[in-house]
């Protein structure tokens, strides 16, 4: 069985510019969250999803993040600008009562 | 209070030995407790999860919850080198994770041979 897909796996990029993520769960699993993760840090939620519906956002910087989960299965989430703040590693995971991260997508901001 | 925490180690275990990994929560999350294994560069990964009170055992790893003291514990027999890692201590709430899960900042453990 396939586990969780993100791309790109790397990306660099110059402040004030755009990025996306992309996200494909595990076939079936209905909740699908976006974490972001410091350096020597644990996993912070950025927004949880049931389905095409954003259930938890209450932790994402809606002036700058966006994200969408159309038809309820695969995800993107963008930062329009970036910031400087925002390098880190971007996990994506599905859950069917456990959750399985996938492999993340290391993001530079210079 | 953090909903999670853990201490931050780093610990140290000599090879063959008990590794013992502790985590405390608060009362927003409640019901499911996971423990997450993270290699320097990698993703989270599930190894252990956890929803009554007692021991729950999967090979060398054993996790005990304690709700009455809000602990959650790992306990890693025969430790290995392959061992060393970040394990992440997560809770969740009443659907059994399928909600905001929250992490601890993890413990770094290095296994000494």
């Amino acid at each position: 069985e396939a586990g969780v897909v993100q791309s790109p796996r790397y990306k660099i990029i110059e402040k004030k510019q755009p990025v996306a993520f992309w996200c494909n769960p595990i076939s079936g699993h209905n909740t699908l969250y976006w974490y972001r993760q410091n350096l020597g840090q644990g996993p912070e939620l950025l927004i949880r999803y049931e389905n095409e519906e954003a259930v938890d956002d209450s932790q994402l910087p809606k002036d700058r993040f966006s994200a969408e989960r159309l038809k309820g299965v695969d995800s993107t989430l963008k930062i329009q600008p970036a910031e400087l703040g925002d390098s880190a590693v971007y996990l994506c995971a599905s859950s069917d009562a456990e959750a399985f991260f996938g492999q993340g997508t290391r993001l530079t901001v210079v | 209070q953090k909903e999670v925490e853990q201490n931050s180690g780093p610990l140290s275990v000599p090879e063959g030995a008990i590794a013992s990994l502790n985590c405390t929560y608060s009362d927003r999350v409640s019901q499911s407790f996971f423990w997450y294994r993270q290699y320097s560069g990698k993703s989270p990964e599930l190894i252990m999860s956890i929803y009554s009170n007692g021991d729950k055992e999967d090979g060398r790893f054993t996790a005990q919850l304690n709700k009455a003291s809000q602990y959650v514990s790992l306990l890693i027999r025969d430790s290995q080198p392959s061992d060393s890692a970040t394990y992440l201590c997560a809770g969740g709430g009443t659907n059994f994770g399928n909600e905001k899960l929250t992490f601890g900042t993890g413990t770094r453990l290095t296994i000494i041979p």
